[in-house]
């Protein structure tokens, strides 16, 4: 059975840092593309961005609204993906989805809420 | 980037009837060289998170009902509940994967009559 669980979201002030990881199971990790969306709090579905399996190349790709601050990256020898958020605003505050990205997205995590409050 | 239009943002329909949701890319998400259209539906049911239903365009993912089906090309896309049940009263999301950034319509809210 496939499953993600992500992990790390909590409440952060602007301009503060958090880092969300994502453990994986139930498939081959290492060949995986995988994927970041979020859903701010009564709003609709945001990609933030993916990275390739390492022998698509390991690359990133990053939305406007992150890019710059937020990175992507995985550790496929405890097969868990990562985001690192820096820089965050009020408007960040959501619910972080992990996602494993094949034709769609076709799993998705129970997901890790963020707040950004002052 | 690929702008994903909706429509309607929400639909009540009797339970055992037909509901369709339409979905309109801002540019051709059809890739010629293998003809496949680049388009994938969710359902999110409330307090869980979506799940794929849908996958170039009109490819059902393994589990997901027969009453589901989804149609379309080019910009022009739908996905049709041929018999609506209580369980498929959800929000609905196009998403478009032919180019990044990958972008989701605003979704629609399906509910019954």
């Amino acid at each position: 059975e496939v499953q993600l669980v992500e992990s790390g979201g909590g409440l952060v002030k602007p301009g503060e840092s958090l880092r969300l990881s994502c453990a994986a199971s139930g498939f081959s990790f290492t060949s995986a593309w995988m994927s970041w969306v979020r859903q701010a709090p009564g709003k609709g579905l945001e990609w933030i961005g993916r990275i390739k399996s390492k022998t698509g190349g390991g690359t990133t790709d990053y939305a406007a609204p992150v890019k710059d601050r937020f990175i992507i990256s995985r550790d496929d020898s405890e097969n868990t993906l990562f985001l690192q958020m820096n820089s965050l605003k009020t408007e960040d505050t959501a619910l972080y989805y992990c996602t494993k990205y094949s034709s769609g997205l076709d799993y998705w995590g129970q997901g890790t809420l963020v707040t950004v409050s002052s | 980037d690929i702008v994903m239009t909706q429509s309607p943002d929400s639909l009540a329909v009797s339970l055992g009837e037909r509901a369709t949701i339409n979905c309109k890319s801002s540019q051709d998400i059809l890739y010629s060289s293998n003809n496949k259209n680049y388009l994938a539906w969710y359902q999110q049911i409330p307090g869980q998170p979506p799940k794929l239903l849908i996958f170039w365009a009109s490819t059902r993912e393994s589990g997901v009902p027969d009453r589901f089906s989804g149609s379309g090309s080019g910009t022009d896309f739908t996905l049709t509940i041929s018999s609506l049940q209580a369980e498929d009263v959800a929000v609905y999301y196009c998403q478009q994967y032919y180019s990044l950034p990958i972008t989701f319509g605003q979704g629609t809210r399906l509910e019954i009559k």
